[in-house]
């Protein structure tokens, strides 16, 4: 199993232009999730997905869309790139829950990253 | 909304033994978990806390305490592998579409000399 992946590793990209990070897992995971880290900030929740067909904000979401349209797929999209997007962007993935009891808890599998540079 | 605290940096020499704590303010809360980072990797689970108490896990051991909204992880026989960064993360509880959420802290930098 290859877990999950990203493409592409590094990017860099002038202001205005757009580009998409693709994510895939392998493990039939339902919750997907697109996170950026920056110095010093930890990691921050962009966009996430409880399942196929569905999106929904996280805590930073301005400037990215998403879409899942296959289970195993999760893609990042940034339509006019600005030098604030300039991050190391994450994706995760995580088995749903069967009961979602205080104790069960499903950790959460990560990519091993997209550098992207916006200049 | 949720915010956590944990030290920036903690340097300790191998065979030590390393508390790296975290303070959480949260509108609710499921649980406590933490997560490793090498320089250029991707972060990895070590343990998750939702009840009082520790759990161990090898050299590593979580800890926490609900009622003062504060956890720890220990790190113990400190190798010069164990040089990385180190996550806690709050549960979100939410509506039922958030049993995954996590929101995490700025990370502790753990650096191992000889």
């Amino acid at each position: 199993n290859a877990g999950v992946t990203q493409t592409p590793k590094f990017r860099v990209l002038k202001t205005g232009q757009s580009m998409t990070l693709l994510c895939a897992q392998d493990m039939n995971h339902e919750y997907m999730y697109w996170y950026r880290q920056d110095p010093g900030m930890g990691l921050r929740l962009i966009h996430y997905s409880v399942g196929e067909g569905t999106t929904a904000k996280g805590e930073v979401p301005d400037g990215y869309n998403v879409s899942r349209l296959k289970k195993q797929n999760f893609l990042l999209g940034l339509e006019s790139a600005a030098p604030s997007q300039t991050s190391v962007y994450f994706c995760a993935s995580s088995y749903q829950s069967a009961s979602g009891g205080l104790s069960s808890y499903n950790e959460q599998f990560f990519g091993p990253g997209t550098r992207l540079t916006v200049l | 909304g949720q915010s956590l605290e944990q030290p920036s940096e903690v340097t300790a020499v191998e065979g030590a033994i390393v508390q790296i704590n975290c303070t959480y303010q949260t509108s609710g809360f499921y649980g406590l978990s933490w997560y490793q980072q090498h320089d250029g990797g991707a972060p990895t689970f070590l343990s998750y806390n939702a009840l009082d108490g520790l759990e161990e896990t090898g050299r590593f051991s979580s800890f926490l305490s609900r009622s003062d909204s504060y956890g720890y992880l220990l790190l113990q026989e400190l190798q010069m592998k164990d040089s990385a960064s180190y996550f806690c993360a709050v549960r979100d509880l939410g509506t039922t579409d958030s049993w995954g959420k996590l929101q995490f802290g700025a990370g502790t930098q753990v650096v191992v000399t000889p």
